[in-house]
């Protein structure tokens, strides 16, 4: 059974710092693409970014809104994505959740296959 | 705002059928790039519920389909049930954005 769980979450002030961590577990990590999404409450999806498979270079797209700021990370040896997120502003507070990615790889196009339960980052001084 | 126009909301009485439209540009839909759609229950993380247009992952009804034509694609809900209540969001690639959302369909089944 895949199973995603987000850690690193809490309350955070303007301008720092915060790493999410995604553990994954059920399916063979290395193979996928691994994204990030949020939700802040009473609002939509809003895709923060995703980090390619090694057998796709590894390499990463994001958000516009998130692009310079935020870096998504994979460690494949310990099935586990990151999204480390900089200078944080309130419009950052939010769900934050992970998914498995399911990569085109004849054009790029990617859906969303399974996601974790979230978790919940808000930022406050 | 999102890129992907989504109605706000439906509803339906149990029973009946309801569909959900996104409606995108030729940069996504139009371009040809496949839509997908997820579900939302009330207080969970979304669920992918339609894939490639109009193919359901495992485990998801048959009550649930697809479709997509030209710059817009729907999605079609029969034999309404109860649980079915929940926000549905479709999403789809764009040549510069990447990755697109519709705003999002809250479904009350009256």
């Amino acid at each position: 059974e895949v199973q995603l769980v987000e850690s690193g979450g809490g309350l955070v002030k303007p301008g720092r710092s915060l790493r999410l961590s995604c553990t994954a577990s059920g399916f063979t990590f290395g193979d996928y693409a691994m994204s990030w999404f949020r939700q802040a409450p009473g609002k939509g999806l809003e895709w923060v970014g995703f980090i390619r498979s090694k057998a796709y270079g590894g390499t990463t797209e994001y958000a516009a809104s998130v692009k310079g700021r935020f870096t998504i990370s994979r460690d494949d040896s310990e099935s586990v994505a990151y999204l480390q997120m900089s200078s944080l502003n309130t419009d950052d507070a939010a769900v934050y959740y992970c998914t498995r990615t399911h990569y085109y790889d004849s054009n790029g196009e990617v859906y969303f296959q399974h996601w974790g339960q979230g978790t919940l980052v808000t930022v406050s001084s | 705002q999102s890129v992907l126009t989504q109605p706000p909301s439906v509803s339906g009485a149990p029973g009946q059928r309801v569909t959900i439209s996104c409606t995108g540009s030729s940069s996504n839909i139009g371009a040809g790039y496949d839509v997908h759609w997820y579900q939302q229950l009330p207080g969970t993380a979304p669920k992918l519920l339609i894939y490639g247009n109009s193919y359901r992952p495992s485990g998801v009804p048959d009550r649930f389909s697809g479709s997509k034509s030209g710059t817009s694609a729907s999605l079609a809900i029969s034999g309404l049930q109860a649980e079915d209540e929940a926000d549905y969001y479709c999403q789809s690639y764009d040549s510069s954005l990447i990755v697109v959302f519709g705003g999002g369909t809250k479904l009350t089944v009256l």
